[in-house]
């Protein structure tokens, strides 16, 4: 079975960067979507983008919710079988707790999740 | 982007009773591509039923999804107390995914 473990700061200053990775085992992340999700408890859950990478034909994908296109960014590390997430120029609204999870399994739901790690933007 | 209205937005009720939980899409969510979670406290979501009506694996009979277009409904026959929780709907037919706000069923 699938696990996946959120890492990264949990505390982050407003207009900087905020860098989670997502460590995969179990599982290669040659297969299926990875997805960013965060929730809060103004905002709910929010889908964040996924990243997608087919060993049979060598193609990767990245898909961003447009609410947040110009601030995202997600990279495979195939070599460590972890994926990350780039959100720039946070603010106080970012604060959410982040999951990492994948999607492929059961069609576009998210079948395995991260315990989630609570990320707190503040000066 | 698809907005998902859940409701109620509480639920109580006492083990054993039925509950009905409605998801409303405002436009239609192409090919039933609709998922329904449960959330307990400090967990993430688990995926109960998954294109509108299947059961993901290890969801007792007990659960049951149905509903196309903009109205999708899960249903619990029985409920037990392990199924007091949020469960929450989210539909993959359009980009961006979204999610619903979430029902809280209680216990009465």
């Amino acid at each position: 079975q699938v696990q996946l473990q959120e890492s990264g700061p949990r505390l982050v200053k407003p207009s900087e960067t905020l860098s989670l990775t997502c460590s995969v085992s179990g599982g290669s992340i040659r297969s299926y979507y990875w997805n960013w999700i965060r929730q809060s408890p103004g905002r709910g859950l929010e889908w964040i983008g996924y990243i997608f990478y087919s060993e049979s034909t060598k193609y990767r994908n990245t898909h961003y919710n447009p609410a947040l296109h110009s601030r995202v960014s997600m990279l495979l590390e195939m070599s460590q079988n972890q994926f990350s997430l780039q959100l720039k120029s946070v603010t106080a609204a970012d604060t959410a707790v982040y999951y990492c999870g994948r999607s492929g399994f059961y069609e576009g739901g998210f079948d395995s999740w991260g315990q989630g790690t609570l990320v707190t933007v503040s000066s | 982007e698809i907005v998902l209205t859940q409701s109620p937005g509480t639920l109580s009720l006492s083990p054993g009773e039925g509950a009905t939980l409605s998801c409303r899409a405002s436009q239609s969510v192409s090919d039933n591509s609709l998922v329904w979670y449960l959330q307990k406290p400090g967990q993430p979501p688990r995926v109960v039923i998954y294109g509108a009506s299947r059961r993901a694996t290890g969801i007792p009979d007990r659960f049951s999804g149905s509903g196309s277009g903009t109205h999708f409904t899960l249903t619990i026959s029985r409920l037990e107390p392990e199924d007091f929780a949020v469960y929450y709907c989210q539909q993959y037919g359009s980009s961006p995914l979204t999610f619903g706000g979430g029902t809280k069923v209680e216990i009465k």
